[in-house]
């Protein structure tokens, strides 16, 4: 089973504040690493695939990088809003392995 | 929204009743995953399937079996189900488009054993 880390477990930011949260995971056979947003009461939705060293995936005001060869990627989110409060789970995929859930970033963005 | 169903959607058991979630797909998807949703620990991989009567086991799968005899649906039962699957149970599918697998989740089953 791999060890997959996110950190900060939670953070509460200010509306307009810009965040960042860490998701590490070993490095060795990496084959894929995804990002999911998960709202409270809802089910998670994919955010990002990310497969290549140095990958930088953007969504709106949302992005990813990637580091393959250290086991790690961030997120970002720029100008952060109220609807943007809800878990982000990394979810990295290695050959084999099956996906493993990180156990999230809490973010609550406070109006 | 991909299509996939779970039903029941909310249950309430007894301790040492048998259980069967069903999990419903319309994507013809290959792969379809069980899910459980525990405090400090996000999703944990139950069991999985690869194709049709193609199962293997996931990180936390005592006390759970599975049966896929089609493609578009996917069984989890608790055999006799106990106070510690207490859980919201989610269902994943995907295929391998573009070699990502990328997830798509049914909307979970929030089972209470008693």
């Amino acid at each position: 089973i791999l060890n997959v880390e996110q950190s900060p477990q939670s953070l509460h930011v200010q509306e307009g504040d810009s965040t960042n949260f860490t998701c590490s995971f070993p490095s060795s056979n990496f084959y894929a690493l995804h990002w999911y947003r998960w709202e409270t009461a809802k089910s998670p939705e994919a955010l990002f695939v990310m497969t290549l060293n140095g990958d930088e995936k953007k969504k709106g005001r949302i992005s990813a990088t990637l580091n393959t060869k250290e086991g790690y990627s961030y997120l970002y989110i720029k100008g952060s809003q109220p609807e943007d409060s809800a878990t982000y789970l990394c979810a990295p995929y290695n050959y084999g392995q099956n996906f493993v859930f990180g156990p999230g970033t809490r973010l609550s963005v406070l109006p | 929204d991909a299509g996939i169903t779970q039903s029941p959607r909310h249950k309430v058991t007894e301790t040492g009743t048998p259980v069967t979630l069903r999990c419903h797909q319309t994507e013809n998807h290959r792969y379809m995953y069980w899910y459980r949703q525990d405090p400090g620990h996000g999703l944990r991989l139950i069991h999985y399937s690869y194709g049709v009567k193609d199962t293997d086991k996931g990180e936390v799968s005592d006390g759970y079996s599975v049966s896929r005899s089609k493609t578009e649906d996917f069984l989890l039962t608790l055999e006799s189900a106990t106070s510690s699957q207490t859980s919201v149970y989610f269902c994943a599918i995907s295929g391998m488009t573009s070699g990502d697998y990328e997830q798509y989740f049914g909307p979970g089953t929030r089972l209470t054993v008693t």
